[in-house]
């Protein structure tokens, strides 16, 4: 029933190596999100695609990047890690502007 | 490792009693309005929602109030139970496609 899958859980990266995180989705929505939520903090929006359209915030770090191979799969590419990267990775997704969003389990990214 | 986060402001209720939760958001063309409710290392779970012709929705238990002249949300939860400790974000549509959260309050419910 998982409709938004994000992979791993948890992982744990080496400072500097690169990283990728996943998301899937199974409810064939156009719209795909990457937050970044500190401890005790909000989540915070680094990108999204509407589609195949790349949109980034303006704050997003370079180091952050995103690919969206199709409707299903989104990736968070983390170029060199640092240790302020380590956060959750909580991923969503939307239909089309309508309704809010549904949003996967998230990955716990450590830093070592 | 990670950063020290924030401490979130906390609200202490006893079971039974109800919560209201308070948001302030930013942007006054904002039509859209989200309250999430994040459970200790999961994602955020949507709990109600209000679009910015209204003033007062209410679902089952909770009922979201907007007052656009001084952009404000609150999240009014009924008889509140255990199983609603939590943290909870307002989220706010800024253009048509993106969301931005709140700073977020943490709800603990004494038994």
């Amino acid at each position: 029933d998982a409709m938004v899958i994000q992979n791993p859980r948890y992982q744990v990266t080496q400072f500097g190596k690169p990283v990728t995180l996943s998301c899937s989705q199974t409810l064939n929505h156009n719209v795909m999100y990457w937050y970044q939520q500190k401890s005790s903090q909000a989540p915070k929006l680094l990108f999204h695609y509407y589609d195949k359209d790349f949109n980034n915030e303006a704050d997003t770090p370079d180091n952050f990047q995103s690919r969206r191979p199709n409707t299903s799969f989104c990736f968070l590419d983390i170029r060199s890690p640092g240790l302020g990267d380590a956060a959750m990775y909580l991923c969503a997704t939307r239909h089309r502007g309508f309704d809010g969003y549904t949003f996967g389990s998230g990955t716990r990214l450590t830093v070592v | 490792g990670e950063s020290v986060g924030l401490h979130l402001p906390t609200l202490s209720v006893q079971e039974g009693d109800n919560s209201i939760i308070n948001c302030a958001y930013s942007n006054s063309a904002s039509d859209y309005f989200i309250w999430y409710k994040q459970e200790s290392g999961k994602g955020p779970q949507f709990i109600i929602d209000i679009r910015s012709n209204m003033d007062k929705r209410q679902g089952q238990r909770v009922t979201v109030l907007l007052n656009k002249t001084v952009k404000h949300l609150s999240l009014q939860i009924a008889a509140t139970q255990p199983g609603d400790s939590a943290v909870y974000f307002c989220a706010e549509n800024q253009n048509f496609n993106k969301f931005y959260f709140g700073s977020g309050t943490k709800l603990n419910v004494k038994p």
